[in-house]
């Protein structure tokens, strides 16, 4: 059973555009969620965080949302840029639960 | 700034042979993991040890076995490899299990062939 979902496998936005991706959860224990991205033949690293006491989370053109009612993180890059293109892996954790994550979301950024 | 080293970056083996994926970390942490991602897949959990002294099957644990040698140190052991374990593997390392963010290794690519 996935805990952590991201239901659009890919997304293709305009450079300069708004990227917004999305996530949602079953556990609500969870109380720590995190967007990791990944280039082709790289290792994932972190991106961004938030915790369950907060509902946005900023850090430039990243800012991270959380609905705790709805159970949804959302991701959104504004302006995006062709170098945002990577698969992007949102993941959660908390109340002694590892972290668990979803099966990422496949970002092009068009020129 | 090292983070997670992983080793070798790249392997080719024959199905039936053995191998041992190397990892350390140099960030102090508690806790360490492999994982393996496949084309199509997010990251699958293999193993994980919480903490120096203990490991745990994850959620494709079969074919697999680790070792926790030390704090930096997490080893990942094909005994006898089969093409279905064809994939990258990444190992991972966080202060603790649950609420922090875990650092990864930049990958390691095996075919069985």
């Amino acid at each position: 059973d996935q805990q952590v979902k991201q239901n659009s496998p890919s997304l293709s936005v305009q450079e300069g555009r708004i990227s917004i991706l999305n996530c949602d959860y079953t556990n609500s224990m969870f109380d720590y969620f995190l967007w990791y991205k990944k280039y082709p033949a790289e290792g994932p690293t972190f991106l961004i965080s938030i915790s369950s006491i907060k509902d946005k989370n900023e850090d430039g053109r990243f800012t991270v949302f959380l609905n705790k009612s709805a159970k949804h993180l959302s991701l959104h890059i504004v302006p995006s840029q062709p170098g945002d293109s990577a698969v992007y892996f949102c993941a959660a954790s908390g109340a002694g639960n590892m972290l668990t994550f979803g099966g990422g979301t496949r970002l092009m950024v068009k020129p | 700034n090292a983070g997670v080293t992983q080793t070798p970056k790249f392997q080719v083996l024959k199905t039936g042979q053995s191998m041992t994926l190397q990892c350390a970390q140099d960030m102090n942490h508690n806790s360490m993991y492999w994982y393996r991602q496949d084309p199509g897949m997010g990251l699958r959990l293999i193993y994980y040890s919480a903490s120096e002294g203990t490991t745990d099957k994850g959620e494709v644990p079969n074919g697999y076995n680790v070792s926790r040698l030390n704090k930096r140190e997490f080893s990942l052991r094909l005994e006898s490899a089969a093409p279905s374990q064809t994939s990258v593997y990444f190992c991972a390392s966080s202060e603790a299990l649950s609420g922090y963010t875990i650092y990864f290794g930049e990958g390691s690519w095996l075919t069985v062939v």
